[in-house]
């Protein structure tokens, strides 16, 4: 149980050009699910909070207008990447928290954005 | 600021040596923590949590990590690591836990094992 699915799992992309990744809870109702970047050989970093049916909540210096995300349901949340660039390429992973739950996160596999 | 240090990046063993990750937090209140690994190619897969009570805990494939409330730690330990142990290991932990709190990773460590 407590599967989390992404799709793409890898895209490529044209430097300007607008980009969607889907975040599916599979077998769990998720209120809350989480948006980190992975760069190379360094850690996960937040990049925002998705609550279902409300604004999602931006980290510092995260570009609101640039990574725009949709919690539509309990099951799927997701990431647009608006006129990208190329430092937008990297490792974009989503999480999700079951609903009533206070711990642990359950990660997708990771979308690979490269941008050319 | 709350933080989380993983002290060493890149950590070399062979086969049948024991193992430990250090990982610290800078945070006074109550925590919930977890050790994830990533192996080559795959996901975040939860090796191991620690939420209260007993601060052994015991994950999958031997694994195993101590709260150490006084030192702010919870280092993660193997007796004996395999080959297959190679992989990325990230220390995190969920500061004032809730329905909306947030998980804050380690740099990771890079673990690899020669065989």
């Amino acid at each position: 149980g407590a599967v989390v699915s992404q799709h793409p799992s890898w895209v490529i992309c044209k430097s300007g050009t607008s980009v969607k990744i889907e975040c599916r809870s599979l077998d769990f109702q998720a209120t809350t699910m989480f948006w980190y970047r992975q760069f190379p050989k360094q850690s996960l970093m937040l990049m925002a909070t998705s609550n279902e049916g409300s604004k999602a909540t931006y980290e510092q210096g995260v570009e609101k207008d640039k990574f725009l995300i949709n919690h539509a349901s309990l099951t799927l949340s997701t990431l647009t990447v608006t006129s990208a660039h190329p430092e937008d390429s990297s490792f974009y992973i989503c999480s999700a928290r079951p609903a009533g739950n206070t711990g642990e996160l359950f990660f997708g596999e990771g979308s690979r954005l490269t941008v050319l | 600021a709350q933080s989380v240090s993983q002290h060493n990046h890149h950590v070399i063993l062979s086969e049948a040596a024991s193992l430990e990750l250090g990982c610290n937090y800078s945070y006074g209140g109550t925590v919930n923590l977890f050790w994830y690994v990533q192996y080559p190619g795959q996901h975040l897969q939860l090796l191991l949590k620690y939420f209260s009570g007993d601060p052994l805990v015991k994950g999958i494939k031997g694994f195993e990590a101590e709260f150490i409330k006084s030192k702010f730690s919870f280092n993660l330990r193997k007796p004996s690591v395999q080959w297959s142990d190679t992989a990325e290991y990230f220390c995190a932990v969920n500061l004032r836990p809730g329905a909306n709190s947030k998980l804050t990773f380690g740099k990771g460590i890079t673990l690899s094992v020669r065989p």
